[in-house]
């Protein structure tokens, strides 16, 4: 039972450089999340969807794309990495009822 | 704006006390109090969580304790150990489209054997 699986789990990108991350999830969940995590500002919500083919913004969504073309799958993009996009990123996916939320192992980024 | 504060930023504790780390939020339309357990390299992973129709729930070492009236609520860590050394995050949702996850900054436990 594989859960939450995020892929790459590190990146290195130079300043301009696009890449996407790929967030699966095996447990047939309506929602799914795109947090940031960065020290001493915990978790930051950048996108979420409510369901296979929408997507909504969150706290910080500047700089950041996403897409959702299969319920298992949430996709983040970033068309040009900016330093400030170093970070760990986190994708989790929960139920529609407020139950427990489960998270992938993250991604940590950095941009040089 | 920080819609859950959490202190304290770090914790240090001897084998055997208690870790006691506190959350207050803003919104009264939260309804979901989670709290997160995350361990270096891991994701976040729910511990304990609470509903605000209880003052209490407690799950072995680990308590929940909610003030509706004061909009906080806190975690309990009963006798630590050494392995519950890690990251926690406090966390609250309200019941809407996305039942968004707001979280607390977090608190970095270490517990000296």
């Amino acid at each position: 039972n594989a859960g939450v699986t995020q892929t790459p789990k590190f990146r290195v990108l130079k300043t301009g450089q696009s890449m996407t991350l790929l967030c699966a999830q095996d447990m047939n969940h309506e929602y799914m999340y795109w947090y940031r995590q960065d020290p001493g500002m915990g978790l930051r919500l950048i996108h979420y969807s409510v369901g296979e083919g929408t997507t909504a913004k969150g706290e910080v969504p500047d700089g950041y794309n996403v897409s959702r073309l299969k319920k298992q799958n949430f996709l983040l993009g970033l068309e040009s990495a900016a330093p400030s996009q170093t970070s760990v990123y986190f994708c989790a996916s929960r139920r529609t009822d407020p139950t427990e939320a489960f998270f992938g192992q993250g991604t940590r980024l950095t941009v040089v | 704006q920080q819609q859950v504060k959490q202190s304290p930023q770090s914790l240090i504790v001897q084998k055997g006390g208690i870790s006691i780390i506190n959350c207050a939020y803003e919104n009264t339309a939260f309804d979901y109090f989670p709290w997160y357990q995350q361990f270096p390299g891991k994701g976040p992973a729910l511990l304990i969580a609470i509903r605000p129709d209880v003052s209490e729930k407690k799950e072995g070492r680990f308590t929940i304790s909610f003030n509706k009236s004061a909009k906080q609520f806190s975690l309990h860590i009963m006798d630590s150990q050494p392995g519950d050394s890690a990251t926690y995050f406090c966390a609250a949702s309200k019941q809407a489209r996305g039942n968004k996850l707001v979280f607390g900054a977090g608190t970095i436990l270490r517990v000296k054997s």
